[in-house]
């Protein structure tokens, strides 16, 4: 399957826990998107990647969230402290234009 | 404030009927994507519109660019229930210089067998 693949698909942690989520996204796509979707919402912008490089961060985003993309490949998510309202399904998608992108299956997230 | 408003929010329908939903913004878009998700996966692309007035069809999904490319619609024919799904429109955010893509809160379909 050559698709975007994301890691775990499940996540149940405790308050106050860290996490780290992974998404490998198709492999000639330089662009990677991570995005926050709750219940019968629309996915929400998180970060952009163009290769290695971050370009554009939300203000949704406290100082509990990092993303990273070494080498322009996988990227990662990690959330710091988590907290109740962290609980959500992560999104990651990757393109190689502005105008498409592919969406792998996401990281549910359950906070406790 | 949402820049892309899609309506209905929540749609219920008869197997067989017509359908259209719509996404609408006050923001010229250089161009608008429509995604179908089902529950617990991720949205996947239906189709990407360009130009203005532009008009592609999928099998029973006709897509609509308006002329100004303020707004887009999904039309459906003769609705299935394997159409039953959140369906998302997306854009590259007109104020943003990073090519932010940003999403509507989409219109939930249920087809009724």
């Amino acid at each position: 399957d050559t698709g975007v693949s994301q890691n775990p698909r499940h996540k149940i942690t405790k308050r106050g826990q860290n996490v780290t989520f992974r998404c490998d996204p198709i492999s000639e796509h330089n662009r990677l998107y991570w995005y926050r979707q709750t219940l019968g919402q629309g996915p929400e912008f998180l970060t952009y990647f163009q290769n290695e490089a971050q370009l554009e961060k939300s203000r949704l985003l406290s100082d509990r969230f990092s993303a990273e993309r070494p080498k322009g490949s996988f990227s990662t998510l990690e959330i710091q402290r988590t907290e109740q309202g962290d609980s959500a399904m992560y999104l990651c998608a990757s393109s190689r234009s502005r105008d498409e992108q592919y969406f792998g299956p996401g990281t549910r997230l359950t906070v406790t | 404030t949402q820049l892309l408003e899609q309506s209905p929010q929540f749609l219920s329908i008869q197997e067989g009927e017509n359908l259209t939903v719509y996404c609408n913004s006050s923001s010229v878009f250089s161009s608008l994507q429509w995604y179908r998700q089902e529950p617990g996966e991720g949205p996947v692309l239906l189709v990407t519109v360009v130009t203005g007035g532009e008009v592609k069809k999928l099998k029973r999904l006709t897509f609509q660019f308006g002329d100004a490319r303020k707004d887009s619609s999904l039309h459906i024919t003769a609705a299935q229930p394997g159409d039953t799904g959140l369906y998302l429109c997306a854009g590259v955010d007109p104020m943003n210089r990073d090519d932010k893509i940003i999403f509507g809160k989409g219109t939930r379909l249920h087809i009724l067998p």
